[in-house]
């Protein structure tokens, strides 16, 4: 099956500067990357995707970026925020249906 | 529209009971799936569906069944409850895309927090 890898696990950035988490997946057959993002307590909430002819996508402070070549993709926040403290899941989708999740990001915005 | 709900939102179980998670949507998707979330481990599947009668396994099926009767309703049962299915469980609902790339966008419930003493 697919194996998604996530790193860091822990990331802290000053308020004001970017952050990047980076995931690697086995499956070359995985076609769909979402990123969500889970504040405490809370539901993981989808925050961008990209598919596999797509090699970069943003929105706002938010972008992604994909290489199929090396099997990597990338989550850049930019002029981070105190609330975009959470953490944040990678998942790839090697089917229409199944996502296979990084174990997460713990990002903490410094004041 | 509510889209995801899940009853109960915490639980407390003995070994060896049984019980049923429930999970409801009123968006009409064909697609709805069960994840557990574990400390370091991020979401891992248990089961999806991908409509009315259609269930599939997961990444970590065992000690879970599953049905779907519905579209709207996916229920997550488990037959006999351990400690090791301690976790925080989330249903997701989805619909295909069909704008000529297939991927599945799928929304969290809200969970349900299990603990099996």
């Amino acid at each position: 099956g697919e194996n998604v890898e996530q790193h860091p696990s822990t990331l802290s950035v000053q308020e004001g500067d970017s952050a990047v988490i980076k995931c690697t997946y086995s499956d070359s057959a995985s076609n769909y990357f979402p990123w969500y993002k889970q504040e405490l307590g809370k539901r993981p909430q989808l925050i961008i995707d990209i598919r596999s002819n797509v090699g970069e996508k943003k929105d706002q402070r938010i972008a992604v970026t994909l290489n199929k070549t090396a099997k990597h993709f990338s989550l850049h926040i930019t002029e981070t925020q105190p609330e975009d403290s959470a953490v944040y899941f990678c998942a790839a989708s090697p089917n229409d249906y199944k996502l296979s999740f990084g174990a997460g990001t713990t990002v903490t915005v410094r004041a | 529209n509510a889209g995801v709900t899940q009853t109960p939102k915490f639980q407390v179980l003995k070994t060896g009971q049984s019980m049923t998670l429930q999970c409801a949507q009123d968006m009409n998707h064909e697609y709805m799936s069960w994840y557990r979330q574990d400390p370091g481990m991020g979401l891992r599947l248990i089961h999806y569906s991908v409509g009315a009668g259609i269930t599939d396994q997961g990444e970590v099926p065992n000690g879970y069944n599953v049905s779907r009767s519905t579209t709207e309703d996916f229920p997550l049962r488990l037959l006999s409850a351990a400690p090791s299915q301690t976790s925080v469980y989330f249903c997701a609902m989805g619909t295909h895309r069909s704008s000529g790339s297939l991927y599945n966008e799928q929304f969290f419930g809200p969970g349900t927090r299990l603990t099996v003493l």
